[in-house]
């Protein structure tokens, strides 16, 4: 089956400019969560989205926001981009309950630039 | 809020040494996970463990969970130049989020 599908795959944007990721999880997969990578840092937990509500949010300004459809596809949008934003966008998507349960597949992940 | 420590956070070996990664929680997980990124790719499940005291194997990998569900550390024995990439474990209280460590490292010298 396919696996978790992110777009755009490399983006580059200016500061102040607003930009949106797409995600289409593991067909079957209800959960979505969304991680931003950094050298250095890590993956820092942005936000979870199940049956279309936000279950988990993560520390990150209010310009960081998603959202869920009912087909379980999910985007994340930010807006007024700082250079700090640049970073590996990463979506990933789960069961949540059974064999498996809660374990993550992720996908390519979005290249964000911000100059 | 709710951490999860990993170290080291880089290392380097010859091929064929042994590796080892440690996680640690201040609080106690109902499971946790590892993944392997490769270099420019992206986290890949490798296990999880939900057991207190639960060690699983996967050919020369041996994951560990500790008896208090704290902590958590993953061995490669004899490692190989396939091994390198970042080693991340992912704590997850309750229901809640997975909570990741901040990887470790390896790199492997031929």
């Amino acid at each position: 089956k396919a696996g978790v599908t992110q777009t755009p795959r490399y983006l580059i944007k200016t500061r102040g400019q607003q930009v949106t990721l797409s995600c289409s999880p593991i067909s079957g997969h209800r959960s979505v969560s969304w991680y931003q990578q950094t050298p250095g840092q890590g993956l820092q937990f942005l936000f979870e989205y199940f049956s279309e509500t936000q279950r988990n949010k993560g520390n990150f300004p209010g310009r960081f926001s998603g959202r869920q459809f009912s087909n379980s596809r999910s985007e994340m949008n930010v807006s007024t981009l700082e250079l700090g934003d640049s970073a590996l966008y990463l979506c990933a998507s789960s069961f949540l309950q059974g064999a498996g349960a809660n374990v993550l597949t992720f996908g390519a992940g979005s290249r964000l630039t911000v100059l | 809020g709710q951490q999860v420590m990993q170290i080291p956070q880089y290392q380097h070996v010859q091929e064929g040494e042994d590796f080892t990664t440690y996680c640690n929680s201040s609080t106690t997980l109902s499971n946790i996970q590892w993944y392997k990124q490769r270099p420019g790719g992206h986290p890949v499940f490798l296990i999880q463990l939900v057991k207190s005291g639960e060690v699983k194997k996967q050919k020369r990998l041996t994951f560990q969970f500790g008896e208090a569900k704290k902590n958590s550390s993953l061995h490669i024995t004899a490692t190989q130049t396939t091994d390198v990439g970042t080693y991340f474990c992912a704590g997850q209280h309750n229901a809640g989020k997975s909570t990741f460590g901040d990887g470790t490292t390896l790199t492997v010298k031929p």
